[in-house]
């Protein structure tokens, strides 16, 4: 079945540590999509690539790094510089126009 | 620029009880509009979607929502409340035309149903 696959689902930080938020997608989309979600926040665009090799900075992209060299992956890096990580973080991929379909999570704490 | 208000943050309904759940949109151009639901530690599953077509678009497990242009507004609503709908739901845009990919969410409407 396709679908959308983010890894881990939980995920432990320490202070000053970069980690990285692994998504993969087998639908073949075109673009793909990072948000961060907080309780009554909804939804926040971190960043979204279009097309393999280009990406573009979302509502809020400090703090965070992507790459996108193929076009089934889009992993995220939280980098030491975001100041308060702990949230829940769900990738979204989709074709043009088309609804996004997402992935399950990653939940992600400090220690 | 466009945005999504879903007027409500939580919302309590007996089981059998019509469902209601608000959204309203600004956008600049002709928009597309989705409602989005979401159980505990899970990712979002689309409910249903207007593209521009018919303004009374049905979705899954018996929800709808009618596309109300003069008021702009797009509320979901089911007519009988079941148990298993008990989640969290999301109001989304996105502009029609051109390239453009992104979606702006509503904050997002929590649906508790009493036995």
């Amino acid at each position: 079945d396709g679908g959308i696959t983010q890894s881990p689902k939980y995920l432990f930080r320490k202070e000053g540590q970069n980690v990285t938020l692994s998504c993969e997608q087998n639908l073949n989309h075109d673009a793909m999509y990072w948000y961060r979600q907080d309780p009554g926040q909804g939804l926040r665009l971190i960043y979204y690539s279009q097309i393999v090799n280009d990406f573009q900075k979302g509502d809020i992209a400090e703090g965070y790094s992507v790459s996108r060299e193929k076009k089934e992956s889009f992993p995220l890096t939280v980098t030491s510089a975001q100041k308060n990580p702990t949230a829940f973080y769900l990738c979204a991929s989709s074709m043009q126009l088309q609804p996004q379909h997402f992935g399950d999570g990653t939940r992600l704490s400090i220690l | 620029a466009q945005s999504v208000t879903q007027l409500g943050s939580h919302v309590s309904v007996s089981e059998g009880a019509l469902v209601l759940l608000r959204c309203n949109y600004s956008s600049s151009v002709p928009p597309y509009l989705f409602w989005y639901v979401q159980y505990p530690n899970q990712g979002l599953q689309l409910l249903l979607k207007y593209t521009s077509a018919a303004t009374l678009v049905k979705g899954i497990n018996g929800f709808e929502a009618e596309f109300k242009k003069s008021e702009t507004s797009f509320h979901l609503t089911k007519p009988s409340a079941h148990m298993s709908d008990a989640a969290e739901y999301f109001c989304a845009v996105s502009e029609s035309g051109g390239s453009n990919y992104k979606l702006t969410f509503g904050k997002g409407t929590l649906l508790t149903v009493n036995p």
